[in-house]
Parts: C-alpha cells; sequence; structure tokens
C-alpha cells in the first residue's frame, strides 16, 4: 500500500524557515518523480515543487521560486520542502503527492499524503 | 500560465441524478487533463487522467469527455458517498495549474 506521511509543520513567524519532511512507502520511490502541493485555508489546490527521479531536476512556480526547496534522499525513501522568508500567504496545508506520467508532457498526481499545517503569522 | 476556469463553483443535486462539471482551458492541453475528488477533511484522490481514463479503483459511474479545450466530469447517477469538491488540473505544461473546485451537495 502507498503511503506518504508529512511531517514538520506548525506556527512560524513571518521571514522565518521551515522544513517539511515526506517518509514514503509501499512503492519504490526512487523510480517516481514527486511533488508538494499546497492548499490555503478554505482554497484550491496549488503546485508548489516537483523533483525528478534522481533529485537533478527541480520546478517551481513563480509563487514559491528562489524562497522554496524541493529535495530527496532515495536511499531514505524521504522527501523534503525547505521554506525560506515565510509569508502570511504561504499559510496552507502542504500535501506530499507522488507523480505519474502517462504519456502527458507533465505529470498527475496519483497518491496523496494527509498533509501538514503551516502557519505564518507574528 | 495555462487557466483552468471551473464551473459552477457550487452545485446541489439528487441522488441518482445526473452530475456534470466543465472545466475550460485558456490554452489547447490537448487530452492532458484530470479530474480529483475530495472529499471533507480528506486529501485529493485522483478520478480521471488523459481526459477520459479511469484510474484505479473508481466507479464506473465517473467518466470524463473532452470538446476542444473544454472538458467535462459526468457522474452518471450521484451516490452520497460523491460529495466533495472536485478540481480539474492540466498536465501540458508547468506550471502545473488546477481549476477553482466545484463543490458538490446533496440537495
Amino acid at each position: 500500500e502507498v503511503q506518504l506521511v508529512e511531517s514538520g509543520g506548525g506556527l512560524v513567524q513571518p521571514g522565518r524557515s521551515l522544513k517539511l519532511s515526506c517518509a514514503a512507502s509501499g512503492f519504490t520511490f526512487s523510480n517516481y518523480y514527486m511533488a508538494w502541493v499546497r492548499q490555503a485555508p478554505k482554497k484550491g489546490l496549488e503546485w508548489v515543487a516537483t523533483i525528478s527521479t534522481s533529485g537533478s531536476r527541480t520546478y517551481y512556480p513563480d509563487s514559491v521560486k528562489g524562497r522554496f526547496t524541493i529535495s530527496r534522499d532515495n536511499a531514505k525513501s524521504s522527501l523534503y520542502l525547505q521554506m525560506n522568508s515565510l509569508k502570511s500567504e504561504d499559510t496552507a496545508t502542504y500535501y506530499c503527492a507522488r507523480h505519474v506520467n502517462y504519456g502527458s508532457p507533465w505529470y498527475y498526481f496519483d497518491y496523496w499524503g494527509q498533509g501538514v499545517m503551516v502557519t505564518v503569522s507574528s | 500560465d495555462i487557466q483552468m476556469t471551473q464551473s459552477p463553483a457550487s452545485l446541489s443535486a439528487s441522488l441518482e441524478e445526473i452530475v456534470t462539471i466543465t472545466c475550460q482551458a485558456s490554452q489547447d492541453i490537448g487530452n492532458w487533463l484530470a479530474w480529483y475528488q475530495q472529499k471533507p477533511g480528506k486529501s485529493p484522490q485522483l478520478l480521471i487522467y488523459g481526459a477520459t481514463s479511469l484510474a484505479d479503483g473508481v466507479p464506473s459511474r465517473f467518466s470524463g469527455s473532452r470538446s476542444g479545450t473544454q472538458y467535462s466530469l459526468k457522474i452518471s447517477r450521484l451516490q452520497v458517498e460523491d460529495i466533495g469538491i472536485y478540481y480539474c488540473q492540466q498536465a501540458s505544461s508547468a506550471p502545473l495549474t488546477f481549476g477553482s473546485g466545484t463543490k458538490l451537495e446533496i440537495k
């Protein structure tokens, strides 16, 4: 059974940093692109970051580029999101998600974690 | 960036009714569209990919279709367990973008 379990969320002041982790199990982690997707309270879904199987390629939307860094440790089947210079608009539930391709130019998300809440407030 | 305009924002329907949700892409994305269901308090779940292909374990009452840059999700006979918020997502190019969601309730 595929499982993705996030951790590391919490309350953080604006301008500070936070690192999220995602522990994966039930599949060969190193074979899949992985991603983070967030959802602000009562709002929709927003893609945050994607990382290739080896970790050599990373992708971000403009909203977090230069502030967030996605990384992975295939030996530990773990995914990370380093968030720096946090803003109030980064307040959201952050989901770890597995990417799947199905022949598309880019990726869908076929498994999601339960999410971890990040609140940016003074 | 590709904008995904989803409608309606909310929908109330009776059990066994046919429900249709639509998503309009701001440019050609081919068949590279997915639909997700997010039940209350839960994570999103993949329903449809490639505009028309059913994901594993998804009931056959769900189906997807495409007409040009307009995509539709149809639930053929609405069940209680179908309540939640539905999102479309394009997988044609980065940044990956989602529709704003359709909240589905039982009348």
